[in-house]
């Protein structure tokens, strides 16, 4: 058990919908990752806040859009959703972002199915 | 840009024999940090090991090794006396410098799926 935990488990939605995915970094972690996993793509990162602001960002589509909360917890906002965004989605933390060898402890993942 | 390659999509090894998972990497920088993940069939990703770039000395832990060739730009994974639990994909990962828009991303390779056979 890597202490970073995600809700939910698994979401199976229909296309146009919306989705909240939810991220609980370990104790004491400031920054939050946000990763996708697909066939296609393997594994993209998205997003990165630290202690509440956003801090870096990758591929993320506009449709997509997440938050960091001041208790530390993050959600990732999916809207008008595609089929392709049928994915694994992943929460990792750290303590401080720009430390090169600081280790990402991942959560166990939301699997998303859009039908 | 960075690039993480990871050229081998399966590999077979037998319990109790060794396996080196390969992994090659591009970066201008001189400062950066490696990693391997494991992730089993049931999703997780879990960590199992990591080199900074400065590091004079290969990186173990327990039966994980990193096989660190730096002017080769290479950090391969070296798993010794394989287990049946070992089955799973094995992702190659490195950080680069922590600013601006790379800031903490990790970027991945392909990953490669170990099968051990008893």
């Amino acid at each position: 058990d890597s202490g970073v935990t995600q809700t939910p488990k698994h979401l199976i939605t229909a296309t146009g919908q919306r989705v909240t995915l939810r991220c609980s970094p370990r104790s004491g972690d400031l920054s939050v990752y946000w990763y996708q996993q697909s066939l296609d793509q393997g594994l993209q990162f998205l997003i990165q806040y630290y202690n509440g602001e956003e801090r870096a960002k990758g591929n993320i589509l506009e449709r997509f859009s997440a938050q960091q909360f001041p208790d530390l917890h993050s959600e990732l906002n999916l809207s008008s959703l595609e089929l392709g965004d049928s994915a694994l989605y992943f929460c990792a933390s750290s303590v401080d972002p720009t430390i090169s060898q600081e280790t990402q402890y991942f959560g166990p993942g939301t699997r998303l199915l859009v039908l | 840009a960075q690039k993480i390659t990871q050229t081998q999509p399966g590999m077979f090894v037998q319990e109790k024999e060794a396996v080196t998972l390969d992994c090659t990497y591009d970066t201008s920088d001189p400062s950066y940090g490696l990693f391997w993940y494991k992730q089993p069939s049931s999703g997780e990703m879990i960590f199992l090991i990591y080199q900074g770039s400065y590091d004079q000395q290969n990186a173990t832990e327990g039966r994980y090794s990193l096989n660190f060739q730096k002017a080769r730009k290479s950090a391969n994974l070296v798993i010794s006396a394989s287990q049946l639990g070992d089955s799973a994909m094995y992702f190659c990962a490195m950080r680069p410098p922590g600013r601006g828009s790379t800031l903490g991303r990790l970027y991945f390779g392909r990953g490669t799926q170990l099968t051990v056979w008893p």
